[in-house]
């Protein structure tokens, strides 16, 4: 049981270069979630899935997008990288109802856009 | 909209101290809280959550917090810091049905030997 799983762990784009980072679960869970985190910022939401076929936007939804066409994966596209989503990436996913709340975490990935 | 406070940016501690990592929370309705850690280049690591009921829960690795509504506050504590415990808190909150967290900044905790 692998839990949630990110890769790449670490990755250096150019500006203007596309990329998607993977993210799967074997756990079965129906909500997955990416996340961005900042130095003095925490973690903040770019968009979530409550099931395949599903998907919305966070708080930081620009410059990503996100598509849920099986349970286990949610991948993370960015379309045009910008040295602002220079970032440490999450992605973490969870049970529906009341424990959808108690979301498990990937080990991240470091991504450094120039 | 919600929203988590975590006042302190960066906490020194002796080993064998007292912690209490403070967070306080907006939300309209009966919130549900966590409390995560971060060890360097690690993923996050769920500590304790509140969700109802009793308003002390316990989580793994000796840490407590306690839920005061009146004063929209859900604070860490632990009774004695090991080494071991120095990393970043994250205080979040979600609304239950919406599934969204929204976490604190952070609290960085470093523990002198």
């Amino acid at each position: 049981n692998a839990g949630v799983t990110q890769t790449p762990k670490f990755q250096v784009l150019k500006t203007g270069q596309s990329m998607t980072l993977q993210c799967a679960q074997d756990m079965n869970h129906e909500y997955m979630s990416w996340y961005r985190q900042d130095p003095g910022m925490g973690l903040r939401l770019i968009h979530y899935s409550v099931g395949a076929g599903i998907t919305d936007q966070g708080e930081v939804p620009n410059g990503y997008n996100v598509s849920r066409s099986t349970t286990e994966d949610f991948p993370l596209r960015l379309l045009s990288a910008a040295p602002s989503q220079t970032s440490v990436y999450f992605c973490a996913s969870s049970y529906s109802g009341a424990e959808a709340n108690i979301q498990y975490f990937g080990a991240g990935t470091r991504l450094s856009v120039l | 909209a919600q929203s988590v406070t975590q006042p302190d940016i960066h906490i020194t501690v002796s080993e064998g101290a007292s912690l209490e990592l403070r967070c306080n929370y907006s939300y309209g309705a009966t919130p549900y809280l966590f409390w995560y850690v971060q060890s360097p280049g690690q993923g996050l690591q769920l500590l304790l959550k509140y969700f109802s009921g009793d308003t002390l829960v316990q989580g793994i690795k000796g840490f407590e917090a306690e839920f005061k509504r009146s004063q929209s506050s859900f604070n860490l504590r632990k009774p004695s810091v090991h080494w071991s415990d120095a990393a970043e808190y994250f205080c979040a909150v979600s609304g239950g049905s919406n599934y969204k967290l929204t976490f604190g900044k952070g609290t960085l905790l470093t523990v002198n030997p």
